[in-house]
């Protein structure tokens, strides 16, 4: 079973750059599946932020972005504010038979 | 702008079927462009995507692995609304189920819906 890896925290300072990354347990992530990213914060639903790897959703603050680094998928957040501090997952099309699989999130910390 | 309005019971029994209802407004049910998906979470097992349907000149359904034999996600074409149906539950399936659309990302989640397992 293919399983997705994220950091399970972060912590970043006001203003600062934070990359979070979504990688596979074997192979690497790839335009072809579809990275997604996602925010949530406690009670409510997961809010997208990120997909197909760098589309920002509409609404989604100029400085989230996604990219590919290496092997992994990745969400930057430049000049992080207060209000980042959330739980952040990625979900990656992992093909006809596994579908979509999440991974873990991670929980980041602005202080 | 999709909203997506989820009823249905928030206690199961095991062995029981476990039946929700999302409501779409702003979209089709039988859109060519977008699909129906369940996805729940719960603290072991994290977030899962649980199974769509979607029509394009006729309808289709898939799911995932872990509860394919289990599930069903049916479209209501007169109501435009979407269902899902899992049946024999245990108290793993005591999670948040959420409606969401999507294609290859999910950009409009329901507002999820506590369902526990007990008896």
């Amino acid at each position: 079973q293919t399983v997705v890896t994220q950091e399970p925290s972060f912590s970043v300072s006001p203003g600062g750059t934070v990359t979070l990354t979504c990688g596979l347990s074997s192979g690497a992530v790839s335009n072809s599946h579809y990275p997604s990213w996602y925010q949530q914060t406690p009670g409510q639903a997961p809010h997208t932020l990120i997909y197909s790897t760098t589309t920002r959703s509409s609404g989604v603050p100029d400085r989230f972005s996604g990219s590919i680094l290496g092997n992994k998928a990745a969400l930057t957040i430049t000049g992080a504010q207060a209000d980042d501090e959330s739980h952040y997952y990625c979900v990656l099309f992992l093909g006809s038979v596994f579908r979509w699989v999440f991974g873990g999130g991670t929980k980041l910390t602005v202080l | 702008q999709v909203q997506l309005q989820q009823s249905g019971p928030g206690l199961v029994k095991p062995s029981q079927t476990l039946s929700l209802t999302c409501a779409i407004s702003g979209d089709s049910v039988s859109s060519n462009t977008a699909a129906w998906n369940w996805i729940r979470q719960s603290p072991s097992r994290g977030l899962e995507w649980l199974g769509r349907t979607f029509y394009r000149s006729k309808w289709y359904n898939e799911y995932a692995l872990s509860v394919k034999s289990r599930i069903t996600v049916n479209p209501d074409t007169s109501k435009n609304q979407v269902s899902l149906h899992l049946n024999s539950v245990t108290p793993e399936d005591t999670a948040v189920y959420y409606c969401v659309r999507g294609g290859y990302h999910f950009d409009y989640w329901g507002q999820g819906t506590l369902v526990t397992v007990s008896s």
